[in-house]
């Protein structure tokens, strides 16, 4: 049974450039959750997907934004990327606010320059 | 808002010892969970322990067992017999009850390591 599978594992941009990241659920998952990652921090929310909407949204300007397909796959988008945009980016699956937690993706590690 | 503090950002301990990361939380709701999560170099988290606020008995997996104090916010999370396969990031994590409120807020997490 696969798990979450993110494509790319690594991402090196430039800035001002536009980025798409990419997730596949876990089998039988419907949510989808976007973290962002920054070196030596814990996870920040970023947004979720339900039923292809968004659903929830952290702190994270309009230059974060994302979809959800109807096979419950998901992207992230980045525009006019700044360097403090370089971090890891996790995503998340589960079936609807799952009370048993997350599981997670290994991540997509970008970096801008 | 929530907020999840890990006070310790680096531990060590001798395998097949016992360890204890510390992990506390600020919320005005009654009802929530929380989590342990493990981030090893692979980088992906992997779930280790979870607990519901409203249940009082302290969650156990295996060799990984909580401490949780609902009126303290506190949640700590005890490995026992450590092996060097526990060598990874700690990550606290806060959930609201809610379906609606579904993101997790992480702590900045505890490097642990494990020394043979």
């Amino acid at each position: 049974d696969a798990g979450v599978t993110q494509s790319p594992t690594h991402l090196i941009k430039t800035r001002g450039q536009q980025v798409t990241l990419r997730c596949s659920p876990k089998s039988g998952h419907d949510t989808v959750s976007w973290y962002q990652q920054a070196l030596g921090q814990g996870p920040q929310f970023i947004f979720q997907y339900y039923e292809e909407e968004e659903r929830q949204r952290g702190n994270f300007p309009d230059r974060f934004s994302g979809h959800q397909f109807p096979n419950y796959s998901s992207e992230l988008n980045v525009n006019a990327l700044l360097l403090g945009d370089s971090a890891l980016y996790l995503c998340a699956s589960s079936i609807g606010g799952s009370r048993y937690g997350y599981t997670f993706g290994s991540g997509t590690r970008l970096t801008v320059v | 808002a929530q907020t999840v503090t890990q006070s310790q950002p680096e531990m060590s301990v001798q395998e097949a010892e016992t360890v204890t990361l510390s992990c506390t939380y600020d919320t005005s709701e009654n009802n929530y969970y929380l989590f342990w999560y493990k981030q090893p170099p692979s980088r992906q988290m992997i779930l280790v322990i979870r607990q519901e606020a409203y249940k009082q008995q302290n969650a156990t997996e295996n060799r990984f067992s909580v401490n949780f104090q609902k009126a303290a916010k506190s949640f700590s999370l005890k490995i026992s017999d450590s092996q060097l396969g526990d060598t990874a990031m700690y990550f606290c994590a806060f959930k609201n009850y809610g379906g609606s409120q579904g993101n997790l807020i992480f702590g900045k997490g505890t490097k642990l390591s494990v020394k043979p």
